[in-house]
């Protein structure tokens, strides 16, 4: 049972354009979202984060919108660099999880030069 | 600050083996977590420690994993007998609990385990 999904394993981008990466969640528990980046042989790191309370959040490049009706969050990451390219986790938690966090499959981000 | 520290990176043994992992979580965050990431998939949690006490370890295949949290600071993760599907990352994290943007939640580098 999947309750976190990202349904697009890979993404090619040109470098300067917008990448736009999805995540789709069934539990309708779950009150914060997260967004994690990963590189090869580390663990991943924090990027953006928003909760159930708001349906957008910006961090410089990055954006995360949430739409929960939809139970649906994208990041959207303008303009795009060669140095964004890895992969993204989708996580979410809910309030009586002990922040535990439930992350989708993520999505290999390439951003060609 | 210093991060969440791993140890092994790597390790290749054979099904039936049994291997531990070590970790030491960033100074003063009081909650420890394993997560094992198979290749192509998410994180998937395994263990949350408050403290030195098991928070949660309902996923945790208890027949064959192991873990422990001794004082409260570091854990150990064993796995006793290994599976070829047992091959994956091992992550840890530690949270301090606090903060408004990700619990102050920080993971370590992993450690890569193959069963042959």
């Amino acid at each position: 049972d999947q309750q976190v999904k990202q349904n697009s394993p890979s993404l090619s981008v040109q470098e300067g354009r917008i990448s736009i990466l999805n995540c789709d969640y069934t539990n309708s528990m779950f009150d914060y979202f997260l967004w994690y980046k990963k590189y090869p042989a580390e663990g991943p790191t924090f990027l953006i984060s928003i909760s159930s309370i708001k349906d957008k959040n910006e961090d410089g490049r990055f954006t995360v919108f949430l739409n929960k009706s939809a139970k649906h969050l994208s990041l959207h990451i303008v303009p795009s660099q060669p140095g964004d390219s890895a992969v993204y986790f989708c996580a979410a938690s809910y309030s009586g999880s002990a922040r535990q966090l439930t992350f989708g499959s993520g999505t290999q981000l390439t951003v060609l030069p | 600050e210093a991060g969440v520290a791993q140890s092994p990176r790597y390790k290749i043994i054979e099904k039936r083996q049994s291997v531990a992992f070590w970790c030491n979580p960033i100074s003063g965050h009081a909650t420890l977590y394993w997560y094992q990431q198979i290749l192509g998939q998410g994180p998937k949690l395994l263990i949350q420690f408050q403290n030195n006490g098991v928070v949660d370890d309902s996923q945790l295949p208890k027949d064959r994993f192991s873990a422990e949290r001794l004082k409260g600071v570091d854990s150990t993760l064993k796995i006793q007998p290994a599976k070829l599907e047992d091959s994956a990352v091992y992550l840890c994290a530690s949270s301090s609990g606090t903060g408004p943007s990700n619990y102050g939640y920080t993971f370590g580098s992993g450690t890569r385990l193959t069963v042959v």
